[in-house]
Parts: structure tokens; C-alpha cells; sequence
């Protein structure tokens, strides 16, 4: 059973138009949450996180908001440009038994940017 | 700092056979986590050391196994490979492995089993 799910397998957007990624988990136990941006060919890059203590965090042209009672996050990236054409992992962890060192990762969404 | 490396970055078995992936965290960092990424199940947990000692795993089978350095340097042993374990290899190092820490990750090893 997914406890964090990308329901969008991919995305495509115009250079300079906002992306909106989603992601929606199932576990009340999760928070803390991450988003990860990767590259074929490499590893996961770290983007951005917010606390469940928070309702959003911004970094840039990247914020995330979080909405506990809908257990949803999304990440917005404003404007978007080419370079931002990867696949992106929402990611959780929580204070609970056997939560060490263990993120939940969704499926993924490719973002394609097109010029 | 110099990021998370991890070697080989390719690597070519057949099944039967065993192999020992290697992975340095970033320095400072005691938790090393490993995860298994496949295009049909994305990235699943293995397992998490600290301080040379495993404190969590995922479900994988016992073909799987790992451990951690002095150092926290840490390898992942899979023996008796089968196909189905093709993958990307990734570890990922933080501070101390807890809640609210990020995780960064290597460029992985990329593994296929003939």
C-alpha cells in the first residue's frame, strides 16, 4: 500500500508558466516532508522541505505548501525554465518505530519544460 | 564538502553471482541509508546504519545485507543475484538519520544482472 503517491506520472509546461506538482500521503504519523529533483543517470538532488508545523516554505523560484487536514502537499516552481525538465520525488518521514534513516518516496512525476 | 560518492557506478553480474557495492557519506555524517530504485516500484528503503550498527530495515529479502565502518563508510552485499535485482543502488547519508533530517544522496551504481 503507496503511503505517499504522485498521481501525475508527468508534466508538461511553458518556459516562464507555473509548475504545480502534487503529492498526497496517507500516513497522519509522517512530518516532515521533502522533494527531491532528479537527472537520468543520477542521484537525487534535495530541493526543498517544510515541517507539518508549517503551511509553506519558500526557496526561490520553489515553495511547497502543505495541507495537513488534506494530507497534500504541493510543490509550485514560478517561473519554470528548461533546466527544470527532471523527475521529481516527494518524500516523507515521521517520529515513529522503524522510521530511521527510511524516507517514503512517491513514484515520481517527470516535468517537462518547454521552451 | 565533498557529496556522497559512491562506487562503481556500473556493473555488470549474472545471476548466481554476488556483488559488493560501495558507498562514502558526506563528511560528518553518521547515518547511511541505501535504497533500491526500479522503474516499476520507484525507490524502496533497504536499510540504515549509525554508528556501525544496522537500526532499520526495509522488506528485502536476506540476500541483502550491508554494514558500516568506523568511518561511516558503509557497503551493501547482495548475494545469489537474480534478475529482478537490476537496479539503481543509491545511498544517501545525513547528519543522524532522524525525522526532519534531509537525506543527500549519491549518483547511485547502477547494477545489471545477465
Amino acid at each position: 500500500d503507496q503511503q505517499v503517491k504522485q498521481n501525475s506520472p508527468s508534466l508538461s509546461v511553458q518556459e516562464g508558466r507555473i509548475s504545480i506538482l502534487n503529492c498526497d500521503y496517507t500516513n497522519s504519523m509522517f512530518d516532515y516532508f521533502l522533494w527531491y529533483k532528479k537527472y537520468p543517470a543520477e542521484g537525487p538532488t534535495f530541493l526543498i522541505s517544510i515541517s507539518s508545523i508549517k503551511d509553506k516554505n519558500e526557496d526561490g523560484r520553489f515553495t511547497v505548501f502543505l495541507n495537513k487536514s488534506a494530507k497534500h502537499l504541493s510543490l509550485h516552481i514560478v517561473p519554470s525554465q528548461p533546466g527544470d525538465s527532471a523527475v521529481y520525488f516527494c518524500a516523507a518521514s515521521g517520529r515513529y518505530g522503524g522510521s530511521q534513516g527510511n524516507l517514503i518516496f512517491g513514484k515520481g512525476t517527470k516535468l517537462s519544460v518547454k521552451p | 564538502k565533498a557529496g556522497v560518492t559512491q562506487t562503481p557506478r556500473y556493473l555488470i553480474k549474472t545471476r548466481g553471482q554476488q556483488v559488493t557495492l560501495s558507498c562514502s557519506p558526506i563528511s560528518g555524517h553518521r547515518s547511511v541509508s541505501w535504497y533500491q530504485q526500479t522503474p516499476g516500484q520507484g525507490l524502496q528503503f533497504l536499510f540504515e546504519y549509525f554508528s556501525e550498527t544496522q537500526r532499520n530495515k526495509g522488506n528485502f529479502p536476506g540476500r541483502f545485507s550491508g554494514r558500516q565502518f568506523s568511518n561511516s563508510r558503509s557497503e551493501m552485499n547482495v548475494s545469489t543475484l537474480e534478475l529482478g535485482d537490476s537496479a539503481l543502488y543509491l545511498c544517501a547519508s545525513s547528519s543522524g538519520g532522524r525525522a526532519g533530517e534531509t537525506q543527500y544522496f549519491g549518483p547511485g551504481t547502477r547494477l545489471l544482472v545477465l
